[in-house]
């Protein structure tokens, strides 16, 4: 059974270039989450879609950070341009509309 | 502010021992609570989710009070293999989105 794919798993880049991460949710879930994680702030949830549609982006930091799910088997969370301050680990989530959440390994992300 | 509240830790605990953890959320109409276990540098993993009838897998045990507005989550007989930081999560009733508390970390001792 193939869990939730993210790539790439790390990411070293300099401020001010352009960060793509990807996602590809278990198929047949519905609903996908975007979350970061640092040390100072835990978990938070960035952005989530259900059946491709954004439904909730309040917790997406400022304009610099963008997310779209074109199809039901693909995500991407955007940031342009990077700053220092993006550095987390950013995870990837899929579930059904209720029954847990199921995260992808995640994506290191250093912004030098 | 935040409405999944845990003790940090960390618990560090003998192999063979029972541990206990307890996470306290603010929102009485919530329905559905979730344990997530992490390992260092690694995704959180689904370990078990809360109903109002409480939920048992082997040594784990989890159980709700909806009265003090608290889950709980234990372990009997740890594990080594257990060391890891137990993550407690709220689902919000009306947009399903997960509430996590900060998580509390786990030392099993040989």
């Amino acid at each position: 059974d193939a869990g939730v794919i993210q790539s790439p798993r790390h990411e070293v880049t300099e401020m001010g270039q352009e960060v793509t991460l990807r996602c590809k949710p278990i198929s047949g879930h519905n609903s996908l989450f975007w979350y970061r994680q640092t040390m100072m702030r835990g978990l938070e949830l960035l952005i989530y879609f259900n059946n491709n549609v954004p439904i909730d982006d309040s917790g997406m930091p400022e304009d610099r950070f963008s997310a779209k799910m074109p199809n039901a088997s693909f995500s991407t969370l955007k940031i342009q341009p990077s700053e220092p301050r993006d550095s987390a680990v950013y995870f990837c989530a899929s579930s059904l509309t209720s029954g847990g959440q199921f995260f992808g390994p995640g994506t290191r992300l250093t912004v030098l | 502010r935040k409405e999944v509240e845990q003790d940090p830790g960390p618990f560090n605990v003998p192999e063979g021992a029972t541990v206990a953890f307890n996470c306290t959320y603010s929102n009485s109409a919530s329905q559905s609570f979730f344990w997530y276990r992490q390992d260092c540098r690694k995704e959180p993993k689904l370990l078990m989710s809360v109903y109002s009838s409480g939920n048992e897998d082997g040594r784990f045990t989890a159980q709700l009070n909806r009265a003090s507005q608290y889950i709980s989550l234990l372990i009997r007989d740890s594990k080594l293999s257990d060391s890891a930081t137990y993550l407690c999560v709220e689902e919000d009733s009306g947009t399903y989105k997960y509430i996590f508390g900060t998580g509390t970390r786990l030392k099993v001792l040989a």
